[in-house]
């Protein structure tokens, strides 16, 4: 039973238009969600998280919406950039644990010219 | 700091064998993980280490998986005997727990591409 769903296995988007990533999870036990971004050959690495208190988070070029009643979270990204072009991964941690997450099988995003 | 550092890169054996996985975590960190990346499944949480205690090996697939955090900077996930449908990507993972406060986020290792033919 996948707990955490990226519907979309991949996504392709013009560079410096937006870059919109979705994510459902079904454990309403999930109050802390984060966005991993993973390149070819290389482990994945932490770019931007959000706790059940808010509903959105931003970093840069990074926004992170949370609408917890859809249990749906989405990663928006702009502009987009090549350098954007990798798997991303949604992660989701449950309250009173450590950083147990548990991940979605992740979109390719991929950047073009 | 160098990161998490996960030996080997690869691995090749055959079926059968005693496969062996390294992950050395950031120091500091008390918590580590192990997961397992297939193209099916995506990232899978098979262990999750406590200061050197595992907390919660519900995701380990079954007995011929094992894990052992002798201390603080050394862990191994061992396959014995291993199977071709074993084969994946291994991550070791690791962050800094305090207690009640959440976690801060997970850092991964490069990874271990295991095949086992």
């Amino acid at each position: 039973d996948q707990q955490v769903k990226q519907n979309s296995p991949s996504l392709s988007v013009q560079e410096g238009r937006i870059s919109i990533l979705n994510c459902d999870y079904t454990n309403s036990m999930f109050d802390y969600f984060l966005w991993y971004k993973k390149y070819p050959a290389e482990g994945p690495t932490f770019l931007i998280s959000i706790s059940s208190i808010k509903d959105k988070n931003e970093d840069g070029r990074f926004t992170v919406f949370l609408n917890k009643s859809a249990k749906h979270l989405s990663l928006h990204i702009v502009p987009s950039q090549p350098g954007d072009s990798a798997v991303y991964f949604c992660a989701a941690t449950p309250s009173g644990t450590a950083s147990k997450l548990t991940f979605g099988t992740g979109t390719r995003l991929q950047v073009t010219l | 700091d160098a990161g998490v550092i996960q030996s080997p890169r690869h691995e090749v054996t055959e079926m059968g064998q005693e496969v062996t996985l390294r992950c050395k975590p950031i120091s500091g960190h008390n918590s580590l993980f192990w997961y397992r990346q297939t193209m099916m499944r995506g990232l899978e949480l098979l262990i999750y280490f406590n200061n050197n205690v595992p907390i919660d090996d519900s995701g380990m697939p079954e007995d011929r998986f094992s894990a052992k955090m002798p201390n603080a900077s050394f862990s191994t996930l061992k396959i014995q005997p291993s199977e071709p449908r074993d084969s994946a990507v291994y991550f070791c993972a690791s962050s800094v727990g305090r207690g009640l406060i959440r976690n801060t986020e997970a850092f991964f290792g490069q990874g271990t591409r295991l095949t086992v033919v």
